[in-house]
């Protein structure tokens, strides 16, 4: 079992409406986590991280954070175009160390 | 430009042949990562330096790998008598502090060919 755990895709979603995007991880130790967007041949790109249970919005992003459940998603509302990319979904398990458990990514395509 | 920077974005070598990549951070940045990343997978954690002290090494860093960080600003990473697996995108990322919420922020990438 991979510690980041992440629906592979394609997820193809209507330009204009919410895109939901899932990662579940298996390494209880880990105390936040990040959603980098990647477009093809890009680097990796922040978008978000939490690190305390619940809804953190920041835009048209929100992130979910449940411990219990080890399970993590980000939203996106009013999908557009330029959100197609891959998005990876990071653990992180120490405070100070960045070191990151990353997914294998979800493929997006938002279709206008 | 103040983001990190790596150098060279693009390397084809021929199979068995030694490469060096370089990595400068964001400046006053001490920690710096370097991460691999191959086609449809996400990026894997290869080693850590805290200032010039390599503090992690990934099992995926064979004997092959070394990594440096002489003065705690940039990095290399050299592969010894490359195979073609060693092909993929080679990632250096840095940050700065303890604070929970500290991100890490990416170059853009060496990518390397191995024919």
């Amino acid at each position: 079992q991979k510690e980041v755990e992440q629906n592979s895709g394609p997820l193809s979603v209507p330009e204009g409406a919410i895109a939901s995007l899932n990662c579940t991880y298996s390494d209880r130790g880990s105390q936040s986590f990040f959603w980098y967007r990647q477009y093809s041949g890009k680097s990796p790109e922040l978008i978000m991280f939490i690190y305390s249970n619940g809804d953190k919005e920041d835009g048209r992003f929100t992130a979910q954070l449940n411990k219990a459940s080890q399970y993590v998603s980000l939203l996106i509302r009013d999908s557009q175009p330029s959100d197609s990319a891959t998005y990876l979904c990071a653990g992180r398990r120490d405070f100070g160390n960045e070191k990151l458990t990353f997914g294998t990514g979800t493929r997006l395509t938002i279709i206008p | 430009d103040t983001g990190v920077s790596q150098n060279p974005r693009h390397k084809i070598t021929k199979r068995g042949q030694n490469v060096t990549f370089r990595c400068d951070p964001i400046s006053e940045h001490n920690r710096l990562y370097w991460y691999r990343q191959t086609l449809g997978q996400g990026p894997e954690f290869l080693t850590y330096f805290q200032n010039e002290a390599q503090l992690e090494k990934s099992r995926l860093l064979s004997d092959r790998f070394s990594a440096e960080r002489p003065k705690g600003s940039f990095s290399t990473l050299e592969i010894q008598r490359t195979e073609q697996g060693d092909s993929a995108m080679y990632l250096c990322a840095s940050s700065f502090g303890t604070a929970m919420n500290t991100e890490a922020f990416f170059g853009q990438g060496t990518r390397l060919t191995v024919v």
